[in-house]
């Protein structure tokens, strides 16, 4: 079973509007971290915005902020005021723990957002 | 502050040969984590180091080793390649290990086995 879940394999958005990227998840685990990445063509993955699992506070960085619903197990990610050089390969990841300590870092298929001028 | 570092860039290989990848992270982080993408499976995770040791370790055949200096550079090895292991490999550096939220990835190095 897919533990990351992007349904969207492509978006497109108006400049200066605001577009929602899905992402559910699935883990049996109390603690986990949740994260969202941004991959432009030249390859380099940029670390975005973080959410842990015990946060109550959805968390925001700037014009991108992660609507985090626990219950639901989504973290869909919203960028407001859409820019041209935010069109993307954007990424969804989970990192959960075992009781050894270990991690596993997950990634979903990712969604590739295209913003019109 | 200098980013995460990855040599080469661009590789070329024939099937049966390994391969080195170099990685050097950020400096002051401790934890180089490596990563390989294709398209067909996308981003799964390798391996974490963190004060020269294997932490973490994903689903990947024992070709696949790693190891980390003392200065926290880290190489990755692949022996035997197969046609199947041409992908972006990239390489993400943090402060602690599981850090995921301080994560940062270098340019990555782009094997192509033929």
């Amino acid at each position: 079973a897919q533990k990351i879940t992007q349904t969207q394999p492509g978006m497109f958005v108006q400049e200066k509007e605001a577009v929602t990227l899905d992402c559910t998840y699935d883990t049996s685990d109390q603690s986990y971290g949740l994260f969202w990445y941004k991959q432009p063509s030249s390859g380099e993955m940029i670390f975005l915005i973080y959410q842990g699992s015990y946060d109550e506070q959805n968390a925001t960085e700037g014009r991108y902020s992660l609507n985090f619903q626990k219950a639901r197990k989504s973290a869909n990610l919203v960028i407001s005021a859409s820019q041209l050089g935010d069109s993307a390969m954007y990424f969804c990841a989970m990192r959960e723990g075992s009781p050894s300590g270990t991690y596993k870092y997950i990634f979903g298929t990712g969604t590739r957002l295209k913003v019109l001028a | 502050k200098a980013g995460v570092t990855q040599t080469p860039r661009y590789l070329i290989k024939t099937r049966g040969q390994q391969v080195t990848l170099s990685c050097s992270p950020i400096s002051g982080h401790r934890s180089v984590s490596w990563y390989q993408q294709t398209p067909g499976q996308g981003l799964q995770f390798l391996f974490e180091y963190f004060s020269e040791t294997q932490r973490n370790k994903g689903n990947f055949p024992g070709r696949f080793s790693g190891r980390q200096f003392s200065n926290s550079r880290s190489e990755m090895n692949v022996s035997t390649l197969e046609l199947g292991d041409s992908a972006l490999y990239l390489c993400a550096s943090s402060l602690v290990i599981g850090g995921a939220y301080e994560q940062y990835f270098g340019p990555g190095t782009r094997l192509t086995v033929t």
